[in-house]
């Protein structure tokens, strides 16, 4: 059984552009959450989509959005990027129980 | 949820049980425990959860306190590609608004293991 992916596996961005970053849950999995784990920060809950629609987020800026497809992949946008936008995003997947969170290897976000 | 308090650090001897202790003294009754790991510039992995009962999988055994206010993660055997980060994390899965069954990670423990 394939893990969840994300892609790019690495992505470097100037200040004022724009992120795009993907990930694929694992099959069957209907719930998307993103994370973000600044350097020597710990996780931070950002996005939360479920069946296609967005169900929460942390406490991030309107820049920071996303979108989950019919298929259950997810994409997160980050706009107008800034250098503390500089980070891990990691992506995880969960079943109908919510017990496990499956995490993919993350996407390195690096803004100069 | 409730607030969890990890060493931040600790060694053991690889071969040795690593016995990982975590304090969460205000849980309340509908709450889980949880541990996943995080080894270096990786995605965390789920490792195992209880509420009550002590619970044991491929990974690890948990032991959870009879009052719920403490638990500890065991490695029975531990190898070097056990060094990581392990988290311990009390949630909730009651629906209630608001409410997102997210994880909320704290800094957790360092768990270094010596050949």
């Amino acid at each position: 059984e394939a893990g969840v992916t994300q892609s790019p596996t690495h992505l470097i961005k100037t200040r004022g552009q724009q992120a795009t970053l993907r990930c694929s849950p694992i099959s069957g999995h209907t719930s998307v959450y993103w994370y973000q784990q600044a350097l020597g920060l710990g996780l931070q809950f950002l996005l939360w989509y479920d069946e296609g629609e967005e169900r929460n987020r942390g406490n991030f800026p309107p820049r920071f959005s996303g979108r989950q497809f019919p298929n259950y992949s997810s994409e997160l946008n980050v706009n107008a990027l800034e250098l503390e936008d500089s980070a891990l995003y990691l992506c995880a997947s969960t079943g109908p129980l919510f017990h496990e969170q499956y995490f993919g290897p993350g996407t390195r976000l690096t803004v100069t | 949820d409730a607030k969890t308090t990890q060493p931040p650090s600790m060694d053991c001897a690889e071969g040795r049980a690593a016995n990982l202790p975590c304090n969460h003294s205000t849980i309340s009754g509908n709450e889980y425990v949880y541990w996943y790991r995080q080894i270096h510039s990786q995605g965390p992995q789920y490792i195992i959860h209880g509420l009550k009962n002590n619970e044991t999988n491929e990974m690890a055994s948990l032991i959870i306190t009879e009052d719920r206010k403490s638990s500890t993660l065991i490695l029975p055997h531990a190898t070097l590609r056990d060094t990581a980060v392990y988290y311990c994390i009390v949630r909730s899965l009651s629906w209630s608004g608001g409410s997102n069954y997210k994880l909320t990670f704290g800094k957790g423990t360092l768990l270094t293991v010596n050949p």
